[in-house]
């Protein structure tokens, strides 16, 4: 079945660093991917989706492009702030249903 | 843009009772909503897939008699969890997607901690 595999973390970061979170997933057909961020004590918030192979998602300096070639979605930005810590969750929906399959979730922290 | 509002936040329960969990699309309809469970170190599980006018459908391993769903209509949906245990204590999301923007990706509401004491 569709499935998603994140990075672990907890992913410690200064501020102005460079972040990349890993995101590879397994589908059939051609699924949306999306970037979900949670911070703490709330629900779930969309960050950036891209539908198609080669799309670039991009939000609030966060990008993602959909690669189909490596079945990878990674999130980048070049230079985080500490108001940026939270778990990122990548998310697919497959084709053949409109379930939203999340990976494990990456949380990020960010010092000053 | 499109808002989920889940009610209440935060509930306390004693064991053996039942508790009811409101998630409302404000601003749009919704044939389908999600209830997720978040468990510890951040992974969500769905629990079932709720369709307006008809049987939710469960994920293998959710026991339906035990969190009753109901979808009356294309603005809410409601999980009941029946005869709560403290093994229930959990955070419950629910969300959305817009019919008329099926690629608009989902909306989420903010989330209810269940504790069961």
């Amino acid at each position: 079945g569709d499935s998603v595999t994140q990075m672990e973390g907890p992913v410690t970061l200064s501020e102005e660093a460079f972040l990349t979170i890993n995101c590879t997933y397994t589908a059939t057909g051609y699924p949306s991917l999306f970037w979900y961020v949670q911070y703490p004590g709330e629900g779930l918030q969309l960050l950036l989706k891209a539908t198609k192979a080669d799309d670039k998602g991009s939000n609030k300096g966060f990008e993602a492009t959909y690669r189909k070639e490596t079945t990878s979605f990674h999130l980048e930005k070049g230079s985080v702030q500490v108001s940026d810590s939270a778990v990122y969750f990548c998310a697919l929906r497959g084709g053949a249903t409109n379930k939203l399959i999340f990976g494990t979730g990456t949380l990020l922290a960010v010092q000053p | 843009g499109a808002v989920v509002s889940q009610h209440p936040s935060r509930v306390i329960c004693k064991s053996g009772t039942s508790v009811k969990i409101e998630c409302r699309s404000l601003d749009f309809q919704a044939t389908t909503m999600f209830w997720y469970r978040q468990f510890p170190k951040q992974s969500l599980m769905l629990m079932a897939t709720s369709n307006e006018g008809s049987k939710a459908t469960y994920e293998q391993g959710v026991e339906k008699d035990k969190f009753l769903i109901n979808h009356a209509s294309l603005t809410l949906s409601t999980l009941t969890v029946t005869s709560a245990h403290p093994e229930d204590s959990s955070f419950y999301i629910c969300s959305a997607s817009e019919n008329d923007r099926p690629n608009s990706g989902y909306t989420f509401g903010s989330g209810t901690r269940l504790t069961v004491v």
